[in-house]
């Protein structure tokens, strides 16, 4: 079946520690982007990608960086976890402008 | 700098108990708003896009309208299956963040038998 792949499902990380959020899309689509999603404070935006080999920061990029070396795999990485990064991450693709975003199932990260 | 305020924050209806969840927003341009319904534990999925002022889409009991500053999702007789979270999010032309959305906090919806 088609769509976006997201790894692991739930992580209990240590502080201090760095963690690498993997996604993967099979549906070619160029642009990328990972959210992350709090109680109360909604998805907000962490770091996108219009097209491979490029990447921009979102709303709340601080303590995460992107790469997207090929159109398929758009990973995310903690590298000093701490406390307030604890959330679910949701990793998204998009086609052209016009189009709607398409979610993975997330990934729930607890930092201790 | 865009806004999405979404209301009520939690809705709770009985079976066949039509309603509306608002969607108020401002943003320096629209480019398209959209409806997603996000079940426990899962990702949002994708519901409709709206571009214009006017325009309505619906599926099976939803339907959602669009005007210059809010959009509605009604809800007609509506079923337990239909308890989720809805989400509103618009795309702005000539944002910073490319393509990306920019969400409200949701709406969740319970219905009860």
């Amino acid at each position: 079946i088609a769509g976006i792949t997201q790894a692991p499902t739930s992580q209990i990380l240590a502080a201090g520690r760095r963690m690498t959020l993997r996604c993967t899309q099979d549906m070619r689509h160029n642009a990328m982007y990972w959210y992350r999603q709090d109680l109360g404070l909604g998805l907000r935006l962490i770091h996108y990608s219009n097209t491979a080999g490029t990447t921009g920061k979102g709303e709340v990029p601080d303590g995460y960086s992107v790469s997207r070396a090929n159109t398929d795999d758009f990973p995310l990485t903690l590298a000093s976890a701490v406390p307030s990064q604890t959330s679910v991450y949701f990793c998204a693709s998009s086609d052209d402008r016009d189009s709607p975003l398409h979610f993975g199932n997330g990934t729930r990260l607890t930092v201790t | 700098e865009d806004q999405v305020t979404q209301s009520p924050e939690a809705l709770r209806l009985q079976e066949g108990e039509s309603s509306s969840l608002n969607c108020s927003y401002t943003v320096s341009g629209l480019r398209g708003l959209f409806w997603y319904r996000q079940d426990p534990g899962k990702g949002p999925e994708f519901l409709f896009t709206l571009y214009s002022a006017g325009e309505e889409k619906e599926k099976e009991r939803l339907k959602a309208t669009l005007t210059k500053k809010e959009s509605f999702l009604h809800i007609t007789a509506p079923k337990p299956e239909d308890s989720a979270t809805y989400l509103c999010a618009v795309q702005a032309r000539g944002s910073n963040s490319g393509y990306a959305l920019n969400f409200g906090k949701g709406t969740s919806l319970l219905v009860t038998p």
